[in-house]
């Protein structure tokens, strides 16, 4: 089962940041905080992923809390193209075994 | 720069019959690589994984099974296709230590 909690849906204005919240409430010390997106019937797409700081990278920042028990992925200036399903997963640090949940499906909305 | 092929990129088969679907990942070498099935409005479930040539773990039973004859390429395979099987099938690959890449997936239908 996925060891995180989601929004089944968000929407968004085009322009405006898009902020994604994720809980993982159950998170070990070794794990870390992924993201990926999935466009209509494309492969998933890696976006960032954190362990304990803060991160960001040219597609998006991922604020992490200080208990590690939540995060939110951010998309500063979001495009009809952000479109997708976003999934925030947990995972061991050296296993690679994905587990996904349902995700957050964004609608950007010109 | 790193790449990842799957092929076919759609296929339609009746049931009973036999499936492959093949991957290979080009610019790395050693890769841990990974088959996940995406049925229907569901998510992605991870089916199985490779850390090396001839080296295969499943994640859940059924009717499919791996194999990873060469070091950048990894099969999906049955002898005998359900109704169940179809879906959206998905090859990753994933250096030691780093992120894990998705190909552009088959599409399978059973008919």
């Amino acid at each position: 089962d996925a060891k995180t909690t989601q929004p089944p849906s968000m929407d968004c204005a085009e322009g405006r940041a898009a902020n994604l919240p994720c809980n993982h409430s159950t998170i070990s010390g070794n794990e870390y905080v992924y993201w990926y997106r999935q466009i209509h019937s494309q492969g998933p797409q890696y976006i960032i992923h954190g362990l304990k700081n803060n991160e960001t990278n040219e597609m998006a920042s991922l604020i992490i809390t200080e208990d590690r028990k939540s995060s939110t992925l951010i998309l500063p200036h979001a495009t009809l193209r952000d479109t997708a399903v976003y999934y925030c997963i947990v995972m061991p640090g050296n296993t690679g075994k994905l587990i996904f949940g349902q995700g957050t499906t964004l609608q950007v909305k010109p | 720069s790193q790449t990842i092929h799957q092929w076919p990129a759609t296929l339609v088969q009746p049931v009973g019959s036999p499936l492959s679907l093949e991957c290979t990942v080009e610019g790395t070498s050693n890769p841990n690589l990974y088959w996940y099935r995406q049925a229907a409005g569901r998510g992605l479930q991870l089916l199985f994984y490779s850390v090396g040539i001839g080296q295969i773990s499943s994640e859940v039973p059924q009717n499919l099974s791996a194999s990873r004859p060469q070091d950048r390429q990894f099969i999906l395979s049955s002898k005998k296709l359900l109704l169940s099987d179809s879906g959206f099938y998905l090859c990753a690959w994933r250096a030691r230590g780093d992120t894990q890449y998705f190909g552009p997936g088959t599409r399978l239908t059973v008919l």
